[in-house]
């Protein structure tokens, strides 16, 4: 139980264009969605977390208008790095929490290259 | 705010050896304590939590932590290790009453044959 997807796991996109990474529980309903990013050899930085059907609460540093945080259900949260630049390239993953519980459970990550 | 202290950023081990990583945190309210272990190019997955109870906490593969609040720590110990055991492993905190899981830096432990 408590398994999360991710997709894609890869991209590889050109500067300026839009991704959009998928983050989905398959197996419980996720009231509360974390997005986190990795660099290399680093610790996770939380970038936001999203509520079903509320505005994502984003972390001091982060972009709200570059990385677009939808949590249309609760199953599905969606992250968009609009205009994508070569700093943006990253290990980006997500997390679900189910609705009454204090375990993060982690999807596989998106490994995103900005060229 | 809470943070989160692992003091060793690689420790190398022979298989079948034991093997301790340490986990320090600081905070003013109480917290939630977990182990994360990251396996090349993947997610983190749980290895163990503790939210109450008893202080000796058990999870997959073998690994074992104690909580030990006088001394804000949360280590994470495995008797004898695998080949497979080789990965990065981190310890989080989140406070009981709040959202947010802070990690530590990480642990890369490689294991030898």
């Amino acid at each position: 139980g408590a398994v999360v997807s991710q997709h894609p796991s890869r991209v590889i996109c050109k500067s300026g264009t839009s991704v959009k990474i998928e983050c989905r529980s398959l197996d419980f309903q996720a009231t509360t969605m974390f997005w986190y990013r990795q660099f290399p050899k680093q610790s996770l930085m939380l970038m936001a977390t999203s509520n079903e059907g509320s505005k994502a609460t984003y972390e001091q540093g982060v972009e709200k208008d570059k990385f677009l945080i939808n949590h249309a259900s609760l199953t599905l949260s969606t992250l968009t790095v609009t205009s994508a630049h070569p700093e943006d390239s990253s290990f980006y993953i997500c997390s679900a929490r189910p609705g009454l519980g204090e375990t993060q459970y982690f999807g596989p990550g998106t490994r995103l290259l900005v060229l | 705010a809470q943070s989160v202290t692992q003091l060793d950023s690689q420790v190398p081990v022979f298989e079948e050896a034991p093997v301790e990583l340490r986990c320090n945190y600081s905070s003013s309210v109480s917290v939630y304590l977990f182990w994360y272990v990251q396996y090349p190019n993947q997610g983190l997955q749980l290895l163990l939590k503790y939210l109450s109870g008893s202080t000796l906490v058990k999870g997959i593969n073998g690994f074992e932590a104690e909580f030990n609040k006088s001394q804000t720590s949360f280590h994470l110990r495995k008797p004898s290790v695998h080949i497979s055991d080789t990965a990065e492993y981190f310890c989080a905190v989140k406070r009981a009453a709040g959202n947010k899981l802070t990690f530590g830096g990480g642990t890369r432990v490689l294991v030898k044959p």
